[in-house]
């Protein structure tokens, strides 16, 4: 079965630091990944998405994701933390299923 | 502008009472999805619908209820069986159902028990 771990429910960066979010999936089929934003009391919002083009993703925002298939990581990164990136981020995982399945979330702090 | 829209933003429900969230898409996608998110658990699949007249129960579905008579609506009721409701609901759609395709959500409904 497909699962989604991501370590760290928080995280706090200092205003123009490095930002590493982790994720970890388990998959029986070569996985899509996905990380999603939610700013407080909104819907989520696409980042970015891995689909086998290439592994390393691009996404908005100045974010992206490097998958490996060694290391079952989808880990998310930004090489510049604003503050305007303050938010809940979540990975989430699809396979051969027609479900999505969402990790528990990481919120980020950002500090001036 | 193409997207999801939700009604309300916030719900009250009195013990006993069944309560209806509206989930409404312009997108023209075929597939929608209703998730609960309670903090520290991230999204729960509750109910999703493939296509119209048809919805398969997600890994929650007890104490809830949908219809998909129509393909840009697909409503949540969420009856006096689920005994707790309070939580953020969130509806989402997609082109299809396969495994590579995004799903776009709307802003959320907040549910909470008076």
């Amino acid at each position: 079965a497909q699962s989604v771990t991501q370590l760290g429910s928080h995280v706090s960066v200092s205003e123009g630091a490095l930002v590493l979010l982790r994720c970890n999936y388990s998959s029986s089929v070569p996985p899509y990944l996905f990380w999603y934003v939610q700013y407080p009391n909104q819907g989520l919002q696409l980042l970015l998405k891995y689909t086998s083009a290439a592994t390393l993703v691009k996404g908005i925002n100045g974010f992206e994701a490097e998958f490996k298939k060694s290391e079952t990581s989808f880990h998310l990164t930004k090489p510049s933390a604003h503050m305007s990136d303050a938010a809940e981020y979540f990975c989430a995982v699809s396979d051969n299923t027609d479900k999505l399945i969402f990790g528990t979330g990481t919120r980020l702090q950002v500090f001036p | 502008d193409g997207g999801i829209t939700q009604s309300p933003k916030y719900l009250f429900r009195k013990e006993g009472q069944n309560v209806t969230l509206s989930c409404e898409q312009n997108l023209n996608h075929d597939a929608m999805y209703w998730y609960r998110q309670d903090p520290g658990q991230g999204l729960r699949l509750i109910y999703y619908s493939q296509i119209v007249n048809d919805f398969q129960k997600g890994d929650i579905a007890e104490g809830y209820s949908v219809s998909r008579e129509k393909k840009e609506s697909f409503p949540l009721t969420v009856t006096s069986a689920q005994k707790n409701p309070t939580a953020f609901y969130l509806c989402a759609s997609s082109i299809g159902t396969k495994p590579r395709e995004t799903q776009y959500f709307g802003p959320g409904t907040r549910l909470l028990v008076l």
